[in-house]
């Protein structure tokens, strides 16, 4: 049982650029986050979704797009990649809102140069 | 987040004495989790709370929820070198999301 799994784990973008960060999750959790975390700001929620086809604003969306498509899927865009975007990405997941916690992927770290 | 605060932003403790730390929101919160995150690592869930004045202990590790469900405190009891990390608050506020506070960075020296 691998729980939230996130590809890449590293990555190097230049200013302009884009990638997609995959987070995918096993459990059969309708509920997804995506954070990204920087020195002192503890965790920031960018986007979240609670369903297949549904996503929704978190506190900090600008820069980015999300998709989920599949229910167990859900990827974070970066069309065009910014030095303030340089931090560490964390994907969540869990099974109904309200009484269940997070479960946590391992983090990507994006650098942008 | 500014709606959840959460202090001391840094402590240093030595091994053995006691410490809290504190959750702090002006909303009502409708579940509150304790996360650790080791330096460089993914967070490791510690606790949840949801019901006014409830608390639970897991080891040396104690939360509470208040009785107006708007600040929490994790107390750790004669610490150790292994309590060090980051500890994370987090909450439901009664939408979808679940947003964090700023984060405690624990340092235990012997």
């Amino acid at each position: 049982n691998a729980g939230v799994t996130q590809t890449p784990k590293f990555r190097v973008l230049k200013t302009g650029q884009s990638m997609t960060l995959l987070c995918a999750q096993d459990m059969n959790h309708e509920y997804m986050y995506w954070y990204r975390q920087d020195p002192g700001m503890g965790l920031r929620l960018i986007h979240y979704s609670v369903g297949e086809g549904t996503t929704a604003k978190g506190e900090v969306p600008d820069g980015y797009n999300v998709s989920r498509l599949k229910k167990q899927n859900f990827l974070l865009g970066l069309e065009s990649a910014a030095p303030s975007q340089t931090s560490v990405y964390f994907c969540a997941s869990r099974t109904v809102q309200g009484g269940s916690p997070l479960h946590f992927g391992n983090g990507t770290r994006l650098t942008v140069t | 987040s500014q709606e959840l605060e959460q202090s001391p932003q840094s402590l240093i403790v030595q091994e053995g004495k006691n410490l809290t730390i504190n959750c702090t929101s002006s909303k009502t919160l409708y579940g509150l989790y304790w996360y650790k995150q080791k330096y460089g690592e993914g967070l490791i869930f510690l606790m949840m709370l949801q019901k006014g004045g409830e608390e639970k202990s897991h080891e040396k590790i104690t939360a509470k929820l208040d009785e107006k469900k708007q600040q929490s405190s994790l107390h750790i009891t004669a610490s150790q070198p292994s309590h060090a990390g980051i500890y994370l608050c987090g909450a439901d506020m009664g939408t979808d999301k679940l947003i964090f506070g700023t984060g405690t960075r624990l340092q235990v020296f012997p």
